[in-house]
Formats: C-alpha cells, sequence, structure tokens
C-alpha cells in the first residue's frame, strides 16, 4: 500500500520566527501527551509534556497547547534556532502503557 | 539525567547471522522498557513493551522467536535479532520508563542495523 510516511510534512521557517507544529492524536482516552525532537541519526529527545487536566504548558522557548475538543496538539517554539531544524513528533499515552507516535513534521530553519 | 545508552550504535551483519543491541537506563531504574523500529523518513513503530522479570509483550505483527527480548534488571534490557535478513535492517530504538511510575519515556540514541 501506499506509505504517506514517505511525504513527511515540513515546515521552512527563517530564523528568529515563530514556529508551530500541529498534530492530531487520535484516541480521546490519552491523557498524557509528549513532544520529542528527533535529529538525524538520533534518537527522540524529550523536549514537553503536558497532561489532559491542562490546556497549555510552558517551557523554555516552547509552548505545548491541548485542545480535548478537537483532539489537536500544537507545539510553539519563540525565536526559532538553525539548531531546532529536526524531525518532531508527538506522541500521546492510550492508557496501556504505550506511547503511539504521529508521523512527524520536519522543521528546516534557515539562517 | 534520564539517560538512555545503546550498544552497539551501528552494527552490519551477514544475512543469516543473529545480532544482539543493548539498552541501559544508566542513571535511574526503569521498570518498563520498550523497543521501536523506524524506517526512513517513518515514525516509530513500537515493536514490544519489556517489564523487568518478567516476558515481553508483543505488538501485533511482530514475531517474538525472532526479537528476542530479555529485561534482566531494573537497568538492561536487550533485543537480539536472530537469523537476521535484509528486511531487519532498520533503526532500532530502546526507551525507559522511570520506576517513579511517571509516564515520560527516555529514549536510547538508536542502532543503525545493516544486514547484508
Amino acid at each position: 500500500g501506499e506509505n504517506v510516511g514517505l511525504h513527511l510534512p515540513t515546515l521552512s521557517v527563517q530564523e528568529g520566527d515563530n514556529s508551530i507544529i500541529n498534530c492530531a492524536y487520535s484516541n480521546s482516552a490519552s491523557d498524557y501527551f509528549i513532544w520529542y525532537k528527533q535529529e538525524s541519526g538520533k534518537g527522540p529527545q524529550f523536549i514537553i509534556d503536558i497532561r489532559s487536566n491542562m490546556d497549555k504548558r510552558q517551557g523554555q522557548r516552547v509552548t505545548v497547547l491541548l485542545n480535548k475538543t478537537v483532539k489537536h496538539l500544537s507545539l510553539q517554539i519563540a525565536a526559532t534556532q538553525p539548531g531546532d531544524s529536526a524531525v518532531y513528533f508527538c506522541a500521546e499515552n492510550t492508557g496501556f502503557q504505550k506511547l503511539v507516535f504521529g508521523t512527524g513534521t520536519r522543521l528546516l530553519v534557515s539562517p | 539525567g534520564a539517560v538512555v545508552s545503546q550498544h552497539p550504535s551501528w552494527v552490519i551483519c551477514k544475512s543469516g547471522t543473529s545480532v544482539k543491541i543493548e539498552c541501559r537506563s544508566l542513571d535511574f531504574q526503569a521498570t518498563t522498557m520498550f523497543w521501536y523500529r523506524q524506517f526512513p523518513k517513518q515514525s516509530l513503530m513500537l515493536m514490544a513493551t519489556s517489564n523487568e522479570g518478567s516476558k515481553a509483550t508483543y505488538e501485533q505483527g511482530v514475531e517474538k522467536d525472532k526479537f528476542l527480548i530479555n529485561h534482566a534488571s531494573l537497568t538492561l534490557s536487550t533485543l537480539t535479532v536472530t537469523s537476521a535478513h535484509p528486511e531487519d535492517s532498520s533503526f532500532y530504538i530502546c526507551s525507559a520508563r522511570s520506576k517513579t511510575g511517571l509516564d515520560t519515556q527516555y529514549f536510547g540514541p538508536g542502532t543503525r542495523l545493516t544486514v547484508l
């Protein structure tokens, strides 16, 4: 069958801009969400997480927003830097110990 | 804190041989470790969940006799790819969840397996 993973969504931004990466999750019972950053040839790196009893959480230069009504998650990166270039994955904890990963978004930051 | 290591970082082997990959949590105890597989430009696909001292739980479609998982201690899990074939070539990544009970999984750096 068609492999939709080969066409990774890409977001291209200029250095210094704010970036917003979106994710739609599947399970309305999911209670915990994580954003990971993966650079080429490396394992995913934890960025920020949020529980379902919250709708916003802020970290250093990053903010995660959760809209449970439409099952949508977003990651906002302020003042994007070239070092932020990577593939970003959202993951949801469906309640069976397991994380289910989204398809990923490639962020390209131009200097 | 929350550092996970994998060894080796890459391995090339001949078809029909077996390869063992180690996953260690370096600064925390992990009651649960997870093994993922990732093909180029694709997301992570969970292969199995490994709890210390018990048998691993495999995802549908993953052959347990081909991908042997052992979780002998709170800091070490191993994945052995038996009788490897070229289609097993992939990026294998482990993660570990802390004994403290939080849901966050911390990932290792991955192991690139190439089967000739």
